[in-house]
């Protein structure tokens, strides 16, 4: 079946830095890359959709100047966290849908971000 | 919109007792409904999912949910609990073409 590769899985950085969480599907095309953090709470919320060669559409209440997001090409999707803080510490979990179907089946491994 | 509730953050249950998490929907349309696994320090795994069809879906290691439109639920069970089955379990669900959507999350313990 699919597969969806993210890295790092586990991040540690001081705060003010920026820290960068790549996604690729690995045998498959994804046009369509969806950004996901999971709250203490444990809730997963959707913060947006990476599609490839134009611009990410960010869900209401997610800063796009803080969480940049590049789909450069058919099988990578990157989310830069800039100038982290530690409310940024969350666990990021990317997913692609395989090509003809919206079931976003398939999910990276997630990265845990830890911002001292 | 649609939107999920899972019934209790955190169930524990003996090894060998049945599990039920449950889950409940809203959704203008058809949904497609799904339920993940995720143990701890990993990604989401796919239980099992519902799009159309047969209502009572069998997944990976022997859970199986029953999607009752009269009830807009979608309830997860397994007859009889390993403790291995101790995770995170989220229900989510799709409408349309729009993104998933998922619930808060229910924290199994499994006590020998």
């Amino acid at each position: 079946g699919a597969v969806v590769s993210q890295h790092p899985s586990r991040v540690i950085c001081k705060s003010g830095t920026s820290v960068k969480i790549e996604c690729r599907s690995l045998d498959f095309q994804a046009t369509t890359m969806f950004w996901y953090r999971q709250f203490p709470k444990k809730s997963l919320m959707l913060m947006a959709t990476s599609n490839e060669g134009s611009k990410a559409t960010y869900e209401q209440g997610v800063e796009k100047d803080k969480f940049l997001i590049n789909h450069a090409s058919l099988t990578l999707s990157t989310l830069t966290v800039t100038s982290a803080h530690p409310e940024d510490s969350s666990f990021y979990i990317c997913s692609a849908p395989p090509p003809g179907t919206n079931e976003k089946l398939f999910f990276g491994s997630g990265t845990q971000l830890s911002v001292l | 919109a649609q939107s999920v509730t899972q019934l209790g953050s955190h169930v524990s249950v003996s090894e060998g007792a049945l599990v039920l998490l449950r889950c409940n929907y809203s959704s203008s349309v058809p949904p497609y409904l799904f339920w993940y696994v995720q143990y701890p320090n990993q990604g989401l795994q796919l239980l099992l999912k519902y799009t159309t069809g047969a209502t009572l879906v069998k997944g990976i290691n022997g859970f199986e949910a029953e999607f009752k439109k009269s009830e807009t639920s979608f309830h997860l069970t397994k007859p009889s609990a390993h403790m291995s089955d101790a995770a995170e379990y989220f229900c989510a669900v799709i409408s349309g073409n729009t993104p998933l959507v998922f619930g808060k999350g229910t924290r199994l313990s499994v006590i020998a």
